[in-house]
């Protein structure tokens, strides 16, 4: 079975500049999230999906940072405009979590990250 | 707010002996799950633990949960050098599935 797909994996960019990142979830999986990891933390939650709904994005800077996930299948991280304190990896994950009679877990499957570097 | 606390942050030990890192929380929460992380890499899912009282073994790692306590426990039985990673506990405190609070990490190393 592949894994969460993600890309790029790295991206050097300056302050002030945009980025987007991609995301393919694991097939059949309805549920999504963005994490970001800065170096030498846990990861933290930016934003989950259900389907092409936004369940969650209470902790996305919104200022900045903005999340779709069209047909309910890929999605897209973008940052614009980027600030030092943006470098960080950002991980995507999905679950099966919110499909009716799926199996209730809560277990994430991770993607490898996008690692961003902000000049 | 939903706090996760590891420790101890950083472990050396060496092959052969036994250690456990223990996960605290702050509130209530039935969901705990622990993650491995090789350097570079993503998180790898290790226990999914979803009672009071379940424990889990994989190989030289077994976890548990003690909800009332808010304690979560990962020991490492007998360490080899392929266990070195970062160890992660993390929490769902919501209604909502998959939104976890991770704790801060738990770099593990192993040697000779």
């Amino acid at each position: 079975e592949a894994g969460v797909a993600q890309s790029p994996r790295y991206k050097i960019i300056e302050k002030r500049q945009s980025v987007a990142f991609w995301c393919n979830p694991i097939s059949g999986h309805a549920t999504l999230y963005w994490y970001q990891q800065i170096l030498g933390q846990g990861p933290k939650l930016l934003i989950q999906f259900q389907n092409n709904g936004v369940v969650d994005d209470s902790q996305l800077p919104k200022d900045r940072f903005s999340a779709e996930r069209l047909k309910g299948v890929d999605s897209t991280l973008k940052i614009q405009p980027a600030k030092l304190e943006d470098s960080a990896v950002y991980l995507c994950a999905s679950s099966l979590d919110g499909l009716a009679g799926g199996p209730r877990t809560g277990e994430l499957f991770f993607g490898e990250g996008s690692r961003l570097t902000v000049l | 707010e939903l706090k996760v606390e590891q420790n101890p942050l950083f472990l050396s030990m060496q092959e052969g002996k036994n250690y456990t890192i223990y996960c605290n929380y702050s509130t209530t929460s039935d969901r705990l799950y622990w993650y491995r992380q090789d350097p570079g890499k993503s998180l790898e899912s290790l226990f999914v633990l979803l009672s009071n009282g379940a424990v889990k073994q994989e190989g030289r790692l077994m976890a548990s949960l003690d909800t009332k306590a808010r304690l979560s426990t990962l020991h490492i039985t007998a360490a080899v050098h392929d266990l070195s990673a970062t160890y992660f506990c993390a929490v769902n405190g919501g209604t909502s599935y998959g939104k976890l609070t991770f704790g801060q990490g738990t770099i593990l190393t192993v040697h000779p």
